[in-house]
């Protein structure tokens, strides 16, 4: 299975600061034939299910606010919130869609400092 | 606008079969270009994927699983289950139903149900 692994595993940041989320795949996540990274990155509030974020390493999903980002090619991908919001504290998680089984990092929580 | 449900009963016994429907409005499963699935999330193993289905019956299914699992689709009821034999404590989790949006028999989930808390006990 490829393991997918976040860094940190929590986060504190101040309110309009920059939030930044690290995910690190045990193989390649790019495939050559269409250029396309299989990696997607999703937002859980407590009580809730997950809600997607990116996909494609860095495509935003409908109504996402455009001060999430994603980065990253290959094996080494981001998650960036440029500034950061209270409705933002939650747990990020990213998934790899590449290969079977799909997996899913262990996630980052993320709070207000 | 898409909905998704799940229904099931939350306690199931050791050893029986776990079976959980999820209900979808707003969209058709018969007309759909998209994979419908199930992940579950506990706190011991985070999220999982556990299988996908198109409404042509194409199916994948994760191998750890697979062996126990069967996801089917019923068109005329706008529905599609899954059941999963010889449960044991492990499969204790929040079980979710969702749809894809890459036609990704992996299922990148744009859409989620609430969620169904299942436990299993004796």
């Amino acid at each position: 299975d490829i393991v997918v692994t976040q860094s940190p595993d929590s986060l504190a940041v101040s309110l309009g600061e920059r939030a930044t989320i690290s995910c690190k795949s045990s193989q390649n996540l790019l495939y050559s034939s269409n250029n396309k990274n299989y990696l997607g990155w999703y937002q859980q509030k407590p009580g809730q299910p997950p809600k997607l974020l990116i996909y494609w390493a860095s495509t935003r999903h409908s109504g996402v606010p455009d001060r999430f980002s994603g980065s990253g090619s290959g094996t080494d991908f981001t998650l960036t919130i440029s500034s950061l919001q209270a409705e933002d504290v939650a747990v990020y998680y990213c998934h790899q869609y590449y290969d079977n089984p799909s997996t899913f990092g262990q996630g980052t929580k993320l709070e207000i400092k | 606008q898409l909905q998704l449900q799940e229904s099931g009963p939350g306690l199931v016994r050791p050893s029986e079969t776990l079976s959980l429907t999820c209900s979808v409005s707003g969209d058709s499963i018969s007309r759909s270009s998209f994979y419908w699935g199930w992940i579950r999330q506990s706190p011991g193993k985070g999220l999982e994927w556990i299988a996908s289905i198109f409404y042509s019956g194409s199916t994948f299914y994760n191998p750890s699983l697979k062996s126990r699992v069967t996801i089917s689709v019923d068109t005329s009821k706008n529905q599609f289950s899954l059941q999963l034999n010889s449960v044991t404590a492990a499969d204790t989790a929040v079980y979710y139903c969702a749809r894809d949006i890459l036609v990704s028999g992996y299922l990148v989930a744009g859409y989620w149900g609430q969620g169904i808390v299942v436990t299993v006990s004796s």
